[in-house]
């Protein structure tokens, strides 16, 4: 069975840099796009951008001056950094397996809150 | 970006009701559109994928339909575990994936 688990700050001052983790269990890590998804009660689901395991991105247009995924193979993780961040960032923030039918896995989503 | 709009945006029904979402595009996205069930508190969870295929373990009584612009999700017997939001997803190769904001189905 698959399994992501998102980790991280919850807690992020405006201006600075957001960083997530994705940890994947289970199932081949290799032959996936993986994808970061926020949620927020006012603008719903929002696609960040996903990658590929030989690192081959893409974002969102709108977010990508400020995003960067990355992913490390060896640990099975990839990650989120979004830089520059405004209250308007504050999400639930969500890790997901992306498949040929879409969005096939996805962790249980980490709260990041952007305050002082 | 290409704009997905749900409707209705709140649906109210009883158990044993067949419920349908209407989800649209603003451009053409062929059959590239997914279908999400997400309960509070929980992350979203794939129903239908390519507009019509129905994701495995997912009942049957979960269907979907459309192409090009228009897409419909219906549920032909609600039971008491449907009763969560759902989402409509496009997943176009050459534009951002977006996402309606979502249907809530609730208890009538």
């Amino acid at each position: 069975q698959v399994q992501l688990q998102e980790s991280g700050p919850g807690l992020v001052k405006p201006s600075e840099t957001l960083s997530l983790n994705c940890t994947v269990s289970g199932g081949s890590f290799s032959d996936y796009y993986w994808s970061w998804i926020r949620q927020t009660p006012g603008k719903g689901l929002e696609w960040i951008g996903y990658i590929y395991y030989s690192g081959s991105t893409n974002y969102n247009p709108s977010l990508k001056s400020r995003v960067t995924i990355s992913i490390d193979t060896s640990k099975n993780q990839f990650s989120l950094t979004l830089s520059s961040v405004t209250a308007a960032d504050t999400a639930v923030y969500y890790c997901a397996r992306v498949a040929v039918p879409g969005l096939d896995y996805w962790g249980q989503g980490t709260l990041v809150t952007v305050s002082s | 970006d290409i704009q997905m709009t749900q409707s209705p945006s709140t649906l109210s029904a009883s158990i044993g009701d067949r419920v349908t979402i209407t989800c649209r595009a603003s451009q053409s996205i062929s059959s590239w559109l997914a279908w999400y069930q997400q309960k509070p508190g929980k992350a979203p969870k794939l129903l239908i994928y390519k507009a019509s295929s129905l994701e495995s373990g997912v009942p049957s009584r979960f269907s979907g339909s459309g192409s090009g612009t228009e897409f419909t999700l219906t549920i032909s017997s609600l039971q008491p575990d449907d009763f969560a939001t759902y989402y409509c997803q496009q997943y176009n190769t050459y534009s951002p994936w977006t996402f309606g904001q979502g249907t809530k189905v609730e208890i009538k």
